[in-house]
């Protein structure tokens, strides 16, 4: 099992441009997460999903859109590329329901917006 | 204030050291989890607990929930420890969302 994947690893965007990141994972997990990882400060949710079909906005949600069209795969767009939105975005899933869970995370995705 | 506090930021130790990295919450949570996640890779989870104490090999993670209190101890540290670990809490519900620490960046020289 490949786990959790994301890609592209790496990408530089100029301001304004309009990216795509796609999180896939193969442990038919129903819980999907997108977060930025900052200097200096903890992982911050983006969005998050409970199923196929759903998504929901976590704490830092402005300037990002989701979607999650097939179990397996949820997607994070930037419509419009800000310098803020420089960052390392990692994906996580997780089981759901009924208990607590461990959260499996790729291996993140580093982001520079010029 | 972050809702979940780790000390120290920062840590430099010898090879061979027992190690001690501290995570606090402000309030009730359903589960603690430690992590890991090595210069310019990924995040591994290393623990997850909601009361006593859990060991793997040379790793050790403790709870107090009444003090709200969490701890991470690395026995006969070695530099292949060397990494930043991350605490983050559970407070249940339906989502299975994490609230994270900023981490401590630990340093095992050999």
């Amino acid at each position: 099992n490949a786990g959790v994947t994301q890609t592209p690893k790496f990408r530089v965007l100029k301001t304004g441009q309009s990216m795509t990141l796609l999180c896939a994972q193969d442990m038919n997990h129903e819980y999907m997460y997108w977060y930025r990882q900052d200097p200096g400060m903890g992982l911050r949710l983006i969005h998050y999903s409970v199923g196929e079909g759903t998504t929901a906005k976590g704490e830092v949600p402005d300037g990002y859109n989701v979607s999650r069209l097939k179990k397996q795969n949820f997607l994070l767009g930037l419509e419009s590329a800000a310098p803020s939105q420089t960052s390392v975005y990692f994906c996580a899933s997780s089981e759901g329901l009924g208990r607590i869970y461990e959260q499996y995370f790729g291996p993140g995705t580093r982001l520079t917006v010029t | 204030k972050n809702e979940v506090e780790q000390s120290p930021q920062n840590l430099t130790a010898q090879e061979g050291e027992f190690i001690t990295i501290n995570c606090s919450y402000s309030v009730g949570i359903s589960a603690l989890h430690w992590l890991q996640q090595h210069p310019g890779g990924g995040i591994v989870s290393l623990f997850m607990l909601s009361s006593g104490k859990k060991k793997h090999g040379r790793l050790i993670a403790t709870i107090n929930i009444q003090e709200k209190h969490s701890s991470l101890h690395i026995t006969a540290s070695h530099p292949r420890d060397s990494a930043v670990y991350i605490c983050a809490v559970n407070y249940g519900g339906a989502t299975n969302k994490l609230i994270f620490g900023t981490g401590t960046l630990l340093a095992v020289q050999p």
